[in-house]
């Protein structure tokens, strides 16, 4: 059975910068894209970008370039965002979700969520 | 690039049927068939219902079933159940040069 963990919630100050971890169990890691979507308190679903691990290939949705940046480290089958000079409005639930590489594939197993609160 | 526009909320008794709707354009819903329905409880992580357009996943149950025309897609549950009262969110592949994933802006479903 696929799992998806994620590392747990975090409160940052506005202008730092936030590491989040998902660790991927019971699948084979490398061949799929793992994507980062988040959630701000009571809005909806929001796709920052992801990454192929096989091929070390990261995409991001332009909103979010130059501030994120999404790794992944074959050997221990985790993934990692990174999000940079954090604002108020960075405030939300971060979800990692895997789903096959070809584009707009379905993102079948979520991690559980990290709570990343930014305040002064 | 905008988000997906769904109905805020949908609501129906149970035993009934209700359909969701996920309107886009040429460049995401209607040019692909990449639509996928995600259904998130409070508290909880979106859970994958429906993929490319009407396919569901093993574990899903037959009363979810998913369809699209033109650059509409929809969602429709039928024998509503009160486990079904939750957010819905449909996602597409789009050709924007901005990301690659576009998402809904939700529709919660409620169970009279």
């Amino acid at each position: 059975q696929v799992q998806l963990v994620q590392s747990g919630a975090e409160v940052k100050k506005p202008g730092s910068s936030v590491k989040v971890s998902c660790k991927a169990s019971g699948g084979t890691f490398s061949s799929y894209a793992i994507s980062w979507v988040r959630q701000a308190p009571g809005q909806g679903l929001e796709w920052m970008g992801r990454i192929i691990p096989i091929l070390g290939i990261a995409n991001y949705a332009q909103k979010f370039q130059g501030r994120v940046t999404i790794t992944a480290d074959k050997s221990t089958s985790t993934a990692y965002m990174e999000l940079s000079s954090l604002r108020s409005e960075d405030t939300a639930v971060y979800y990692c979700a895997r789903g096959p590489p070809r584009g707009g594939s379905p993102l079948d197993y979520w991690g559980q969520g990290t709570l990343v609160t930014v305040s002064s | 690039q905008s988000a997906l526009t769904q109905p805020a909320s949908v609501s129906g008794s149970p035993g009934q049927s209700i359909t969701i709707s996920c309107t886009g354009t040429s460049s995401d819903v209607g040019g692909y068939n990449y639509v996928s329905w995600y259904q998130q409880h409070p508290g909880k992580a979106p859970k994958l219902m429906i993929y490319d357009v009407s396919n569901r996943p093993s574990g899903v149950s037959n009363r979810f079933s998913g369809s699209k025309s033109g650059n509409t897609a929809s969602l429709t549950i039928s024998g509503l159940q009160a486990e079904d009262e939750a957010d819905y969110y449909c996602s597409s592949y789009t050709s924007s040069s901005t990301l690659l994933y576009v998402f809904g802006t939700g529709t919660k479903v409620t169970v009279l």
